[in-house]
């Protein structure tokens, strides 16, 4: 039992590149989303799925996508990458919604 | 809205010293109420919870009492070790909601 997987662990990124932060849980668990953890900020809740085939947004969508083709895996997408988007991205999930959430390791994310 | 609001850190303590991190929370109707740490290089790991008025979240030493007349959830521990070291961030997941709402984080350090 892995837990809450993610991938890549490090990433720089030039200004306009696209790239997909993977994550995924062996738990069976419905419920996943994503955070950015910035300095001074806490994590703020990016997009967020239910079960597969069902996401919505959460506080700071914006330059951000996400699927849910499968319970196990919710990767999330930047089209085009800014210096904004520079943090650290967490992938979190959980059997229901108003249960214990899981977190994974995350992933450092620099925008050039 | 809901809000998390947590003493600023960084705090630094003396091994076996006590420790308290204020936490007070502004949300509509009947929140239910977490300490997260985090670990130097690692996710989140959620430390207790509590989901209703007066009720005590305990675990690993750390206790926080849900104190709706004063709507706070302060943590404490009564002799911290250097192994505590870590960011802590309390939350709060609005009733009826399944998001969490996290305040900035207050770090910690602990010396031997």
């Amino acid at each position: 039992n892995a837990g809450v997987t993610q991938t890549p662990k490090f990433q720089v990124l030039k200004t306009g590149q696209s790239m997909t932060l993977q994550c995924a849980q062996d738990m069976n668990h419905e419920y996943m989303s994503w955070y950015r953890q910035d300095p001074g900020m806490g994590l703020r809740l990016i997009h967020y799925s239910v079960g597969a085939g069902i996401t919505d947004q959460g506080e700071v969508p914006n330059g951000y996508n996400v699927s849910r083709s499968t319970t196990e895996d919710f990767p999330l997408r930047l089209l085009s990458a800014a210096p904004s988007q520079t943090s650290v991205y967490f992938c979190a999930s959980s059997y229901s919604q108003r249960e214990t959430q899981y977190f994974g390791p995350g992933t450092r994310l620099l925008v050039l | 809205g809901d809000s998390v609001t947590q003493m600023e850190g960084p705090v630094t303590l003396s091994e076996e010293a006590f420790l308290t991190i204020n936490c007070t929370y502004t949300a509509t109707g009947y929140p239910s109420l977490f300490w997260y740490v985090q670990y130097p290089g690692e996710g989140l790991q959620l430390l207790l919870k509590a989901t209703k008025a007066d009720d005590k979240g305990s675990n690993k030493g750390f206790e926080a009492t849900y104190r709706k007349e004063t709507t706070s959830f302060h943590l404490e521990k009564g002799s911290v070790q250097v192994s505590d070291s870590a960011v802590y961030f309390c939350a709060l997941r609005p009733g009826g909601s399944e998001k969490l709402v996290f305040g900035k984080g207050t770090k910690l350090t602990v010396n031997p």
